[in-house]
């Protein structure tokens, strides 16, 4: 199993705002910043929020993060059916000395 | 424009070495860690390693007694090793550039990944 937790699915209705969450430990959430990638099926997954809340250039500011002691969110407002797939949460962990994933949510739109 | 791209073998049997490398074309090589990740079919992502242009590594610890992570200057070009490889080790590869614009690091560039399949 993975070291950070996400849940499996989520999903909303367009036009609604959703937000999949990441929980991890003092070890890596609790004391490092937080990225999100989104993966669209069949490519390499793309880089959507890093230092927990900031936004590469080109990323629409429907996507939003945030973070909290030892879990973090991605916040996906204004749902759009593209907006549908696979989003990772990641971060590194000192304990570990490695970087660590979550297994993953798969986000459908209704 | 910055682009990995990346070869090795595709079809393993249980036991033999898996073997990729990655090329990196534009950007600077020795400001960033490169890495190696990977995807089992229909599962999540797995970290294995990484290196930096001076090779100093870090490896994931449930791979390390079977991986070696290499970087030849020279070509820009940085490799993974996989010693023993299993049928759980099938996944698609990838190699990544990580910059260090936060602590830890952010994936920024991937190769176009490489299925390995492990079968007898």
């Amino acid at each position: 199993q993975s070291v950070l937790t996400q849940p499996p699915s989520a999903s909303g209705t367009p036009g609604q705002r959703v937000t999949i969450s990441c929980s991890g430990s003092s070890s890596n959430i609790g004391s490092n910043p937080v990225n999100w990638y989104q993966q669209l099926p069949g490519t390499a997954p793309k880089l959507l929020i890093y230092s927990n809340n900031q936004r590469p250039s080109g990323v629409t500011d429907r996507f939003s993060g945030s973070k909290s002691g030892t879990s973090a969110s991605l916040a996906i407002s204004g749902l759009q059916s593209e907006d549908e797939t696979d989003y990772y949460c990641a971060a590194w962990d000192d304990s570990l000395n490695g970087r660590v994933f979550g297994g993953g949510t798969k986000l459908t739109v209704l | 424009q910055v682009q990995l791209q990346q070869w090795g073998a595709g079809l393993l049997k249980p036991s033999e070495t898996l073997s990729l490398t990655c090329a990196v074309y534009g950007g600077s090589f020795s400001v960033y860690y490169w890495s190696w990740i990977r995807q089992p079919p229909g599962k999540g992502l797995e970290w294995i390693g990484e290196i930096n242009h001076s090779g100093s590594t870090n490896y994931n610890p449930s791979l390390k007694s079977r991986v070696t992570i290499s970087v030849d200057t020279s070509k820009n070009q940085f490799s993974l090793k996989m010693r023993s490889v299993t049928a759980a080790d099938t996944a698609v590869y990838s190699c990544a550039r990580i910059n260090m614009i936060t602590f830890g690091g952010v994936i920024d560039y991937w190769g176009q990944g490489t299925l390995v399949t492990v079968s007898s």
